[in-house]
């Protein structure tokens, strides 16, 4: 049974361009939460899917936005890169919205 | 969600327990503590999550006090290959999602 999995493992943008995460939840999961892990920080919580639709938002600007598919796959797309916007990105599964959350291995984001 | 307090590092020899407390003085009757585990450029696995009975799983212990104002999580024979760092974190019955704070750094030494 494979975890979750998200591409890609690596991206190098320049400030101003727009990004795209992807990320496939564990079989039986339906629920998708992004997390955002500065260096040396602890992670931070970015938004949350269930039934397609964002059910809960961190304080991120609407830069940040994303989507869920019937397969239960998500997106996470950034708009207007900043320098700050470097980071590891999480995507995090869990069968309900409030059940244990298992993550995935993350996606190293550089803006240059 | 309550606020938790974890020592910045600990270190441990291999083969000894390892026991890394978090204090949650605030948390409320219907506040989860949940234990994850990243190491060095990972994403964090969970370990494991208690209310307020202990809880035993293959990987680790979770000892919460009676009070549940603190509890703590033991690796009973650590190994090279638990060096990470651990996060206590408290998460409210149905809430969507986890505060993590700054964790422990645990280093085993051989």
């Amino acid at each position: 049974d494979a975890g979750v999995t998200q591409s890609p493992t690596h991206l190098i943008k320049t400030r101003g361009q727009q990004v795209t995460l992807r990320c496939s939840p564990k079989s039986g999961h339906d629920t998708v939460s992004w997390y955002q892990q500065a260096l040396g920080q602890g992670p931070q919580f970015i938004f949350q899917y269930y039934e397609e639709e964002e059910r809960q938002r961190g304080n991120f600007p609407d830069r940040f936005s994303g989507h869920q598919f019937p397969n239960y796959s998500s997106e996470l797309n950034v708009n207007a890169l900043l320098l700050g916007d470097s980071a590891l990105y999480l995507c995090a599964s869990s069968p309900t919205s409030a059940d244990t959350q298992y993550f995935g291995p993350g996606t190293r984001l550089t803006v240059l | 969600d309550a606020k938790t307090t974890q020592p910045p590092s600990m270190d441990c020899a291999e083969g000894r327990a390892a026991n890394l407390p978090c204090n949650h003085s605030t948390i409320s009757g219907n506040e989860y503590v949940y234990w994850y585990r990243q190491i060095h450029s990972q994403g964090p696995q969970y370990i494991i999550h208690g209310l307020k009975n202990n809880e035993t799983n293959e990987m680790a212990s979770l000892i919460i006090t009676e009070d549940r104002k603190s509890s703590t999580l033991i690796l009973p024979h650590a190994t090279l290959r638990d060096t990470a760092v651990y996060y206590c974190i408290v998460r409210s019955q149905g809430a969507q999602k986890l505060v993590f704070g700054q964790g422990t750094r645990l280093t085993i030494n051989p």
